[in-house]
């Protein structure tokens, strides 16, 4: 089956420590999304990428870094410099054109310990 | 700047009533619109999308939406609600540019019950 598969599902971090969130489609999309989902506020942008080896920031990249080395896999890294980072993490990807909707992975809940 | 409202937090409606989630949106030049569902702890998935043409657009599960431009809205509606459509949803909007980004709104949650 084509889809997004993201890994974990569950995540803790520790103070002072980075974590990566992988995110991988086989859905053959040039492009691909990362959101932060926090209760009330919907989802906001965090990076983006339309094709590889290049990638956008969103509005709230800081504390947040990405790569896009394959065409299928966009990872994120959430830094020790990100102080609120819990939240639920949801990456999609999408044809280029913006009249697709994009496709969505089942997320990963990050949590401080 | 591009925005989407979703002025409810919730929508109650008993099993077999039609429902109503109402969108607005605001964005320079035409918009795609679109509306995604949410399931607890699960990603986005998408219901239907409006591009250009007809003004009424369907989608998955009995799912409709109308585009009115004179209004600035995109409401998803469903004639008959069943308990199993209980769950959060999401307006979003896009510029016509190829560059622009997806802007959601903040969500709604529909609770159908018995």
């Amino acid at each position: 089956d084509g889809g997004i598969t993201q890994s974990p599902k569950y995540l803790f971090r520790k103070e002072g420590q980075n974590v990566t969130l992988s995110c991988e489609q086989n859905l053959n999309h040039d492009a691909m999304y990362w959101y932060r989902q926090d209760p009330g506020q919907g989802l906001r942008l965090i990076y983006y990428s339309q094709i590889v080896n290049d990638f956008q920031k969103g509005d709230i990249a800081e504390g947040y870094s990405v790569s896009r080395e394959k065409k299928e896999s966009f990872p994120l890294t959430v830094t020790s410099a990100q102080k609120n980072p819990t939240a639920f993490y949801l990456c999609a990807s999408s044809l280029e054109e913006s009249n697709q909707p994009q496709h969505f992975g089942d997320g990963t809940r990050l949590s401080i310990l | 700047a591009q925005s989407v409202a979703q002025p409810e937090d919730q929508v109650n409606v008993a099993e077999g009533n039609p429902l109503t989630v109402k969108c607005t949106y605001s964005v320079s030049g035409n918009p795609y619109l679109f509306w995604y569902v949410q399931y607890p702890n699960r990603g986005l998935q998408f219901l239907l999308k409006y591009i250009t043409g007809d003004n009424l657009v369907k989608g998955s599960y009995g799912f409709e939406a109308e585009f009115n431009k004179s209004q600035t809205s995109f409401h998803l509606k469903k004639p008959s609600a069943l308990v199993s459509d209980s769950a959060l949803y999401f307006c979003a909007v896009r510029n016509t540019g190829t560059a622009s980004k997806l802007t959601f709104g903040t969500g709604t949650r529909l609770q159908v019950t018995l």
